[in-house]
């Protein structure tokens, strides 16, 4: 059973591209979770979302930034006009959550995104 | 509020010894109290979760001790080895489930062999 697959692993932007970065979540789990995590520092919850569905997305900067996990295919977290402050890694994590279960998380490997 | 202040921001053990690592919480509707294990290069993993209604949670050789009223909980590795060396984080959410968590910044632990 594989993991939570996210890619590309590595992406380097231009400040002003864009940059798309997406997670396949482990088979079985229709809930999606985006954290930041800056050098040196704890993860920073982002977002979450189940199939077609934003839950919570109180992490997310404003603008700039959106994410979404259509029906079919992996979720995808989009960073337009990128800056160098957004360069940082990126994880994905997905959950089976049950009734009465803490839903644990499972995390990917991140992407990796610097921005030059 | 929302902060989980985590200590030592790094810390260097013996093969053998003990490592503790401490954080604390403000936030009184956490309820959710998980530790991370991460490798350079690597995501998160789950190493040992704990909730508010029992005081000490042991799995092998790895320890949550939960202090309710000082709003403090702590991770302690016996016979520490070489393998363990990586970063920890602790984070805390609501709702008694992993949605949402609040991590800490991160301890940095090296085993000496």
């Amino acid at each position: 059973n594989a993991g939570v697959m996210q890619n590309p692993r590595h992406l380097v932007r231009r400040r002003g591209q864009e940059a798309r970065l997406r997670c396949s979540p482990m088979k079985g789990h229709s809930h999606v979770y985006w954290y930041r995590q800056l050098p040196e520092e704890g993860l920073k919850f982002m977002v979450y979302l189940q199939k077609e569905n934003i839950i919570d997305e109180s992490g997310m900067p404003k603008e700039r930034f959106s994410a979404e996990f259509p029906k079919e295919g992996p979720s995808i977290l989009r960073i337009q006009q990128v800056v160098r402050g957004d360069s940082a890694a990126y994880f994905c994590a997905s959950s089976l959550k049950t009734a009465g279960s803490t839903g644990e998380l499972f995390f990917g490997e991140g992407s990796r995104l610097t921005v030059l | 509020q929302q902060q989980v202040k985590q200590s030592p921001q790094s810390l260097i053990v013996q093969k053998g010894g003990i490592s503790i690592i401490n954080c604390a919480y403000e936030n009184t509707a956490f309820d959710y109290f998980p530790w991370y294990q991460q490798f350079p290069g690597k995501g998160p993993a789950l190493l040992i979760a704990i909730r508010p209604d029992v005081s000490e949670k042991k799995e092998g050789r790895f320890t949550i001790s939960f202090n309710k009223s000082a709003k403090q909980f702590s991770l302690h590795i016996m016979d520490s080895q070489p393998g363990d060396s990586a970063t920890y984080f602790c984070a805390a959410s609501k709702g008694g489930s992993a949605r949402q968590l609040t991590f800490g910044s991160g301890t940095q632990l090296t085993v000496l062999p």
